[in-house]
């Protein structure tokens, strides 16, 4: 089973101008979640999406939104990006219901870098 | 709100030998899972070991484990047997059945040497 795969693993992009991050999760899972990941700040949760629902939202300014695809699919877009946004963005997706361990899979991430 | 606290930003080990890593964290819910998740440099999040609280007994994942302490609320990872693929940033974290998200600690870097 192929794992959570996101695109692009690298971006750079300057400071005013807008990204889009895309995310496939592992066949069957249905919830996707959004991570923001600093070496200051650590990992910091910025969305998570269930059947195409944003189900809860980080304390992140509105520039950063996301969306899920009736395929399970997400993007998140970031616009007006600022210096600060620059960081490694992790999707992860996880299995609902009676399966659901609590566990986290993880893509390997897209690092952006905003000059 | 759960927050997770890693107070070791560092630690290092040599190779063969045994090591703690120490969490904290801070909840007012009865039934939670707590995970260590290892990353790499420039590699991929995995999971390393997981416990559900209502478990008494420690989970163990060959040569990890780790001592739960519910009422401490405390969850440090013991890695026996340290080898250089150990070489890591080990993140602690938290999570419920009703949660959309899990709570990271800032995590500790672990350098193995030969």
């Amino acid at each position: 089973k192929a794992g959570v795969t996101q695109t692009p693993r690298y971006l750079i992009k300057t400071r005013g101008q807008q990204v889009t991050l895309s995310c496939s999760p592992i066949s069957g899972h249905r919830s996707v979640s959004w991570y923001q990941q600093t070496p200051g700040q650590g990992l910091q949760f910025l969305f998570e999406y269930f059947s195409e629902t944003q189900r809860n939202k980080g304390n992140f300014p509105g520039r950063f939104s996301g969306r899920q695809f009736s395929n399970s699919r997400s993007e998140m877009n970031v616009s007006t990006l600022e210096l600060g946004d620059s960081a490694l963005y992790l999707c992860a997706s996880k299995v609902s219901g009676s399966a659901n361990t609590g566990e986290l899979f993880f893509g390997e991430g897209s690092r952006l870098t905003v000059l | 709100a759960q927050t997770v606290t890693q107070s070791q930003p560092e630690m290092s080990v040599q190779e063969a030998e045994t090591v703690t890593l120490s969490c904290t964290y801070d909840t007012s819910e009865s039934d939670y899972y707590l995970f260590w998740y290892k990353q790499p440099p420039s590699r991929q999040m995995i999971l390393v070991i997981r416990q559900e609280a209502y478990k008494q007994q420690n989970a163990t994942e060959n040569r990890f484990s780790v001592n739960f302490q519910k009422a401490a609320k405390s969850f440090s990872l013991k890695i026996s047997d340290s080898q250089l693929g150990d070489a890591a940033m080990y993140f602690c974290a938290y999570g419920t059945d009703s949660g959309y998200a899990l709570n990271f600690g800032k995590g500790t870097s672990l350098l193995v040497t030969p």
